[in-house]
């Protein structure tokens, strides 16, 4: 079935930049998406990408997409302290408008 | 242009009693979706509504679970009967109905059972 996965924790200095990592498992993924939850927060979009497309950048994100390996990255340029939250990476799935699978989401830890 | 409201933002039930939980979408956005979040985990579908109607419901549990998205009002999500393995974070999203839209996310509902 499908199945998302990331790694549950990264920390990092303030003003580096930050990678987050993703992997997924369906083929026919239409786009991929980056939400970011702040604590007791709903979540955000940040970016989507479509599935055809390799790279997208919007002001400090860059995401990367390796469509071969089914791998996708968020890459948060000057990472601030306000960046820390949790990062969940999703795929639509072909032919299901709105069901999204999610991972479990990479806590972002900022230190300053 | 105000978010996706949903209410209330915590819920506290005893075993066996119901839950309700509403979600107004966004203004002019007719597609609601509802997720659940467990601890530690990432979110997971539950169903897809239009106005009046259940698109999906591939993700709700058989029994003591549903939904509706009347003509008039909000979604609600119903849990009949809970139990504490019910206790999580109930998202409810919205979208103006495009295919593959992406979707605005409300601040969730905090269920408890005790």
């Amino acid at each position: 079935g499908e199945d998302v996965e990331q790694s549950l924790f990264l920390s990092v200095r303030e003003g580096d930049s930050s990678v987050i990592n993703c992997t997924y498992t369906d083929s026919s993924s239409t786009y991929l998406y980056w939400y970011k939850q702040e604590p007791g927060a709903g979540l955000q979009l940040l970016t989507y990408i479509f599935s055809n497309m390799d790279m997208k950048q919007d002001q400090r994100l860059t995401v990367l997409l390796n469509k071969k390996d089914k791998h996708l990255s968020l890459r948060i340029a000057d990472t601030q302290t306000g960046d820390s939250a949790i990062y969940f990476c999703a795929e639509s799935i072909g032919g299901s408008q709105g069901n999204l699978i999610f991972g479990k989401g990479t806590k972002l830890s900022v230190k300053p | 242009n105000a978010g996706v409201m949903q209410n209330p933002r915590h819920l506290v039930r005893r075993r066996g009693q119901e839950a309700r939980l509403r979600c107004s979408p966004m203004k002019g956005h007719s597609h609601v979706y509802w997720y659940r979040q467990l601890p530690e985990e990432g979110l997971k579908f539950m169903v897809y509504l239009q106005k009046e109607n259940i698109i999906d419901e591939s993700g709700m549990p058989k029994e003591r679970f549903s939904a509706e998205f009347p003509k008039e009002g909000p979604s609600i999500l119903r849990i009949q009967q809970v139990v504490r393995g019910d206790s999580a974070a109930y998202f409810c999203a919205s979208s103006p109905g495009t295919v593959y839209e992406k979707l605005f996310f409300g601040s969730g509902t905090q269920l408890s059972v005790l």
